[in-house]
């Protein structure tokens, strides 16, 4: 079955401890990004990968990484998480950047930081 | 820049009523419309698409129809069920040179009432 599968789907941690975000495709897509949803807010684009080793800030990049060493993993990490990085994650992927290509989501990762 | 602006909800109908979901959009070029659902616990799924001026995107019922004229892709469905409760996001596609992104309407959560 084609999907975006995100781990773990909830999450509570610490501020300051370091986390993973997990994310994997297996439909061979080219393209992958992460979005955040807040509420009154929608979702809004961390990060973006047009294809292995090549990543781009989206519209709220900080206080984020994230590594595309293989093209059908792109984790999403939190260095050093603060309570403002409270949020609703998805993992989103196409098959490359046509303006015309679905984007199939993850079902995601809800992050509590305390 | 390019954006998106939907209705804000809650919308509450009864079973069977007629809904409509307005949205507009700015864009510089000819972007692709779309409208995405989110049932309750899910990821964001492909609704409906369409990808030129007249073009029309129908699913399960809904329907929208690409408006250059009057900027809008308002989403539309004859009889609702319970079973259409979720929220409902418009976008549009923005991959125009480092510009590679699908950008999110709000969201309008839409609740039928049996």
């Amino acid at each position: 079955e084609a999907q975006v599968t995100q781990n773990p789907r909830y999450l509570i941690t610490v501020t300051g401890k370091k986390l993973t975000v997990t994310c994997s495709q297996n439909m061979n897509h080219e393209y992958m990004s992460w979005y955040r949803q807040d509420p009154g807010l929608g979702l809004r684009q961390i990060y973006y990968s047009m294809n292995v080793e090549v990543t781009d800030k989206g519209d709220v990049p900080e206080g984020y990484k994230v590594s595309r060493k293989e093209k059908r993993n792109f984790p999403l990490i939190l260095e050093s998480p603060s309570p403002n990085q409270t949020s609703l994650y998805f993992c989103a992927s196409s098959l490359d950047r046509g303006p015309n290509t679905e984007a199939f989501f993850g079902q995601g990762t809800r992050l509590t930081v305390v | 820049g390019n954006s998106v602006t939907q209705m804000e909800g809650p919308v509450t109908l009864s079973e069977e009523a007629f809904l409509t979901i307005n949205c507009t959009y700015t864009a510089t070029g000819y972007p692709s419309l779309f409208w995405y659902v989110q049932y309750p616990g899910e990821g964001l799924q492909l609704l409906l698409k369409a990808t030129k001026a007249d073009d029309k995107g129908s699913n399960k019922g809904f329907e929208a129809t690409y408006r250059k004229e009057t900027t809008s892709f308002h989403l539309e469905k004859g009889s609702v069920q319970v079973s259409d409760s979720a929220v409902y996001f418009c976008a549009l596609s923005d991959r125009e040179g480092r510009d590679d992104k699908i950008i999110f309407g709000k969201g309008t959560r839409l609740h039928i009432l049996p």
